[in-house]
C-alpha cells in the first residue's frame, strides 16, 4: 500500500499523558498536512509541512501540542498533559506541491481518546 | 475568515431519485472549490474539483460564484452513493482546506 499511512490508528489514554502520532506521507509528497475531526464536524486545519519546514499553524494549535517532520519524509505530533477536549480523530493528508490540480491524499486517522 | 457552510447533516433520498448536496462558502479572494467523500470504514477521498469541470461517478458541482455556492448533484441516485459528503475549499498556494460539517447521504432501496 502507497497511501498514506498513520499510526497508531486508536490511542486511549489519561488526562495528563502525552502522546505522538506518527504520519507517513506518500513517498516524494513534500507538503504534509494535519487535521483535526471531532464528532459532528469536519476535519480542521492544524499546521502543515513544505518539506521539513513548518510553515503555517492553526490557532487550534495550542502550545502543548507540537509537531515536527525533522528530515522531511514522516512527520509526528505530539499532545502534552493531554485534556479530555483533545479526544478526536487526527488525520494526516500529503500532496507532491507544485503541480496544478494537485490532490491532498489523506490517511486513515489516528483515533484519540482521553479518559 | 474563510468558511464553508453544508446546511444539511442529513440527507435521504430514494434509489433512482435526483440528489443535491448543498454548500456555500465565503472565501477572499479566487478559491478552489471541492468535494470529498467518506465511505464506510474508507478514508477521506476527493470526488471532484471545481476547476476540473468533470463529471465522477454520476455527479457533477457547478460553482456559483454570484450565490458563493457549490452544490453537488446527481440525477439519479444509487446506493453505493450512500456516504459521509464534505464540501471544502482552499486557496492556491498553500492548499489548506477549510471543509464544512458534512452531510450523511442515505439511498434508500
Amino acid at each position: 500500500d502507497t497511501g498514506v499511512s498513520q499510526n497508531p490508528r486508536h490511542k486511549i489514554t489519561k488526562r495528563g499523558q502525552n502522546v505522538t502520532f506518527r504520519c507517513d506521507p506518500i513517498s516524494e509528497h513534500n507538503r504534509l498536512y494535519w487535521y483535526r475531526q471531532t464528532l459532528g464536524q469536519g476535519p480542521e486545519f492544524l499546521t502543515y509541512f513544505q518539506n521539513e519546514a513548518q510553515l503555517e499553524k492553526s490557532r487550534l494549535l495550542s502550545d502543548r501540542f507540537s509537531a515536527e517532520r525533522p528530515k522531511g519524509s514522516f512527520s509526528t505530533l505530539e499532545i502534552q498533559r493531554t485534556e479530555q477536549g483533545d479526544s478526536a480523530m487526527y488525520l494526516c493528508a500529503s500532496l507532491k506541491g507544485g503541480l496544478i490540480e494537485e490532490t491532498q491524499y489523506f490517511g486513515p486517522g489516528t483515533r484519540l481518546l482521553v479518559l | 475568515a474563510q468558511r464553508v457552510t453544508q446546511p444539511e447533516k442529513l440527507l435521504s433520498v430514494f434509489k433512482g431519485a435526483p440528489v443535491e448536496l448543498k454548500c456555500n462558502y465565503s472565501y477572499s479572494g479566487s478559491p478552489e472549490l471541492f468535494w470529498y467523500v467518506q465511505y464506510s470504514r474508507q478514508r477521506l477521498q476527493l470526488l471532484l474539483r471545481h476547476i476540473s469541470r468533470e463529471s465522477i461517478k454520476g455527479f457533477t458541482a457547478d460553482l456559483n460564484k454570484g450565490e458563493t455556492s457549490f452544490h453537488l448533484k446527481k440525477p439519479f441516485a444509487q446506493e453505493e452513493d450512500s456516504a459521509m459528503y464534505y464540501c471544502g475549499g482552499s486557496n492556491f498556494g498553500n492548499e489548506k482546506l477549510t471543509f464544512g460539517t458534512g452531510t450523511r447521504l442515505t439511498i434508500i432501496p
